[in-house]
């Protein structure tokens, strides 16, 4: 159990193209997600959090307008790159806290994402 | 704001050895949770093992365990009997047992210490 999933794995676009991940909690219901960001070699950067309904909390230095944050239902949550640029390419990981059980987070497989 | 400290970025232990990852974290807070993480090449974070700061005892889970100190603000990992599998990068992770906004929080983690394993 506890599974969450992400679409794509991978993604390459173009500079100035907008491109959207999702992550979906399979097997229970996520009250919270979170969306982290790591760089090669690096270790994971929490981005933002997301409650289902409820504006998205971004990370101090995260811009809101280009990581748009979607949690529209309990089982889904999107994370859109808009006006990507190259530096924006880098690991995204999402991961998911079932509703009533806060203290556990199950993390998704990741998205690669490349902007050339 | 909390802190993660992982000062090894890289330890070498022999197979069936037992090797220890330090980790020490900086907190005002009195409630919180304490993780390992696991990331092998495929970089699928898999959880190792849980702290909760209140509970004294410290978890263990088979051949994982840990050594929380919780004055001395520091949860190192050992592992024993030491496997190939074993080999992946290692992060430490913090959780505030706080539910800001109806919520929880999300976790700050480490830098990694990356484990090889020598056959």
């Amino acid at each position: 159990g506890a599974v969450v999933s992400q679409h794509p794995s991978w993604v390459i676009c173009k500079s100035g193209t907008s491109v959207k991940i999702e992550c979906r909690s399979l097997d229970f219901q996520a009250t919270t997600m979170f969306w982290y960001r790591q760089f090669p070699k690096q270790s994971l950067m929490l981005m933002a959090t997301s409650n289902e309904g409820s504006k998205a909390t971004y990370e101090q230095g995260v811009e809101k307008d280009k990581f748009l944050i979607n949690h529209a239902s309990l089982t889904l949550s999107t994370l859109t790159v808009t006006s990507a640029h190259p530096e924006d390419s880098s690991f995204y990981i999402c991961s998911a806290s079932p509703a009533g059980i806060s203290s556990w987070q199950y993390f998704g497989p990741g998205t690669r994402l490349t902007v050339t | 704001a909390q802190t993660v400290t992982q000062s090894q970025p890289e330890m070498s232990v022999q197979e069936a050895e037992t090797v220890t990852l330090s980790c020490t974290y900086d907190t005002s807070e009195s409630d919180y949770y304490l993780f390992w993480y696991k990331q092998p090449p495929s970089r699928q974070m898999i959880l190792v093992i849980r702290q909760e700061a209140y509970k004294q005892q410290n978890a263990t889970e088979n051949r994982f365990s840990v050594n929380f100190q919780k004055a001395a603000k520091s949860f190192s990992l050992k592992i024993s009997d030491s496997q190939l599998g074993d080999a992946a990068m290692y992060f430490c992770a913090y959780r505030s047992a706080r539910r800001s906004g109806g919520g929880a929080d999300g976790l700050t983690f480490g830098k990694g210490t990356h484990l090889i394993i020598q056959p």
